[in-house]
């Protein structure tokens, strides 16, 4: 059974700072991985998505890596703005399922 | 006119009533889902629906009836439902394959059960 992690599930960083956010999973077998942002009480924006073939994949300050054969991904953010504040989830879509396992996200405060 | 518009946004209801969520999508996309989300839980799926045949139910109690009668708009009927049940449903939708599309969310819809 795929299981997601996400750790750390706060964190709170000066404004300009690089970092960077796990995502670790169980089962290696996914279709793929997506990056999701979710600002409060608002639904989910996707990110980025990483096909199973690909390392990363990048769009503007942000870049997400994947290591399939490891279980993580991890989701850099470039100079960070009080607006990158919201939540990022991790997703994976894995063989032989119809569905996205969530993790349960990384809140993240970006201080100005 | 955002890609995926949920209503309503809030919705109060008793535990004897019956009520629905609507949810429709104006990017083409071929399958739609209903998520529900409570506090301090992973996002968790409850119905899948590609061409508008339901592909997924992921053990969901029947107090929800999902109804999806084009490839456009998806429903959630609820009723006699739990307290425990108060949550945000999120609704989604994907492009072709949906093992391989990105998701697109609507803003979701707040439930609360009294």
């Amino acid at each position: 059974k795929q299981e997601v992690t996400q750790i750390p599930a706060a964190l709170s960083v000066p404004e300009g700072e690089n970092l960077v956010l796990n995502c670790s999973f169980t089962d290696s077998a996914i279709y793929n991985l997506q990056w999701f942002r979710q600002d409060p009480g608002k639904g989910l924006t996707s990110l980025l998505l990483i096909q199973s073939s690909q390392r990363e994949q990048t769009s503007g300050r942000l870049n997400a890596s994947l290591d399939k054969s490891s279980g993580r991904s991890t989701l850099y953010i470039a100079a960070s703005q009080p607006g990158d504040s919201a939540t990022y989830l991790c997703a994976v879509f894995t063989s032989g399922t119809y569905k996205y396992i969530f993790g349960t996200g990384t809140r993240l405060k970006v201080l100005a | 006119e955002t890609g995926v518009t949920q209503t309503p946004r809030h919705l109060v209801m008793g535990m004897t009533n019956k009520k629905s969520l609507k949810c429709e999508q104006h990017l083409g996309h071929n399958a739609m889902y209903w998520y529900k989300q409570s506090a301090k839980k992973p996002l968790e799926l409850m119905f899948v629906y590609s061409l508008e045949e339901r592909v997924e139910n992921n053990s969901v109690p029947s107090r929800f009836s999902p109804e999806c009668p084009n490839s456009s708009h998806l429903f959630l009927h609820l009723h006699t439902l739990q307290p425990e049940d108060s949550a945000l449903y999120l609704c989604a939708s994907s492009q072709d394959d949906y093992r391989t599309g990105k998701l697109f969310f609507g803003e979701g819809s707040r439930l609360t059960v009294l």
